[in-house]
Order: C-alpha cells, then sequence, then structure tokens
C-alpha cells in the first residue's frame, strides 16, 4: 500500500530555520511535491524532487532521499507569514498515475 | 488567485437536498480534480478527469456524481448526503497527465466549498 506520514504540528520563532520530514512508503515513484496552505485557502505549489538531493528556492529548500524514502522541505529566516500548514504528496505509478497527499504539518511561527 | 474559481464558497444543506459545486480554470490545463480535505486528515482524491474523459473513481458513494462538460469546467452533483460528508471540497487543475512526462506538473487548487450537511 501508500502512506505518507509527517508531524501534525511545529513551531518555531520567527527569523530561525524549520525543517519539516516527510516519510514515504509507495511503488512506483514518481517524484514529491511540497504545497503550503494558509486557513481557507487553496494549497499552492512549493516545490517538486524527482532526484536525490536538495533543490533550493529562495528562502524554502526541499530534500529527497528516494532510497530511504524520506524527504523534507527547509524554511529559513522563518516570518509570521509562513506560518501555514505544508502537505507532503507523491506521485506514483500504481497501473495510473497519482498524487497521494500526507496530512500535513501545521507549522506555528511566532514572535 | 490561483486561476481556479470554485463556487459556491460556503454550502449548508440537509441531506435530502440537490446541490452542485463548481469549478472553473483559465489555465488551459486538461485535466481536473475533485478532493475533499477532512480536519486533520489527508486530501482525499475523489475524481480525475483528463482530457475530459474521467480516469479515477476513488470508491466514492454514488451521492456524489461528476460532471465535466469541457476542458475548463467541472461539476460535482450532491445528493442525499450524510453528515460525515461535511468537509471541504477542493478542486485542482493541471496539465493533462501524460504519464511520466507529466510528472513535474503541479496541481493548481481552488479555495475550495466549505459543506455542511444538516
Amino acid at each position: 500500500g501508500q502512506n505518507i506520514d509527517q508531524p501534525t504540528e511545529m513551531t518555531a520563532t520567527e527569523g530561525a530555520i524549520v525543517q519539516i520530514n516527510c516519510t514515504y512508503q509507495t511503488s512506483g515513484f514518481n517524484g514529491l511535491f511540497w504545497y503550503q496552505q494558509h486557513a481557507g485557502e487553496a494549497p499552492t505549489f512549493l516545490s517538486y524532487n524527482v532526484l536525490d538531493g536538495l533543490e533550493e528556492k529562495g528562502r524554502f529548500s526541499s530534500f529527497l532521499s528516494r532510497s530511504k524514502g524520506y524527504s523534507y522541505l527547509l524554511l529559513k529566516e522563518l516570518q509570521m507569514k509562513d506560518s501555514a500548514s505544508y502537505l507532503c504528496a507523491v506521485r506514483a505509478n500504481t497501473g495510473g498515475f497519482k498524487t497521494i497527499f500526507g496530512a500535513g504539518t501545521r507549522l506555528f511561527v511566532k514572535a | 488567485e490561483t486561476g481556479v474559481t470554485q463556487t459556491p464558497r460556503h454550502l449548508v444543506m440537509g441531506m435530502t437536498n440537490k446541490k452542485s459545486l463548481k469549478c472553473e480554470q483559465h489555465l488551459g490545463h486538461n485535466a481536473m480534480y475533485w478532493y475533499k480535505q477532512s480536519a486533520k486528515k489527508p486530501l482525499e482524491l475523489m475524481f480525475v478527469y483528463n482530457f475530459k474523459e474521467q480516469t479515477e473513481n476513488n470508491s466514492v458513494p454514488s451521492r456524489f456524481s461528476p460532471e465535466c462538460p469541457n476542458s475548463s469546467h467541472l461539476f460535482l452533483h450532491l445528493h442525499t448526503l450524510q453528515p460525515e460528508d461535511s468537509a471541504l471540497y477542493l478542486c485542482a487543475s493541471s496539465q493533462g497527465d501524460r504519464g511520466f512526462h507529466s510528472s513535474n506538473q503541479p496541481q493548481h487548487f481552488g479555495d475550495g466549498t466549505r459543506l455542511s450537511i444538516l
């Protein structure tokens, strides 16, 4: 079967760095996405990894290790507006391509 | 503005009512999706339309009926819903799914319809 695990909640301080982890078990792995979702709003695309390593995009970076079934999203120089849910999603080919979402990690940024 | 518009934003209905949710995308995409989002649970994929053809029905009860008249519009018709169907219903679109070559295409989501069943 397919399974995605991420912490339910995290709290961090403005200006700090936070790492949100995601582990997955799936067959036919075909890429991993991170989305940000503010309360009452649409999820928005942050990053995509399909090869091992780190992808950097401004204050946000995403890492993937396919052999370990592991990814993390790294947020630097945290701002209050970064308080949101962060969704890890895996695209898999299981007799057809499908994107499976984790339950999301709620990040609280405090002053 | 994500390019995906859902209406209504909020809907309260009784269990015997019939209503429809509407989704429209202005991104030129060819794949559209319905998801259910309940508190503290993963996004649940309900239906997928790829180039106007339904390619996924994720064991969704028949009281939910999708319709995709063209690649820009997607509807979810609701009939005789249950209290446990109360949730946020999200529509998304992406470039048409042609397998591996579409792997890096993210989905663009609407703001959702908050549905409450009395």
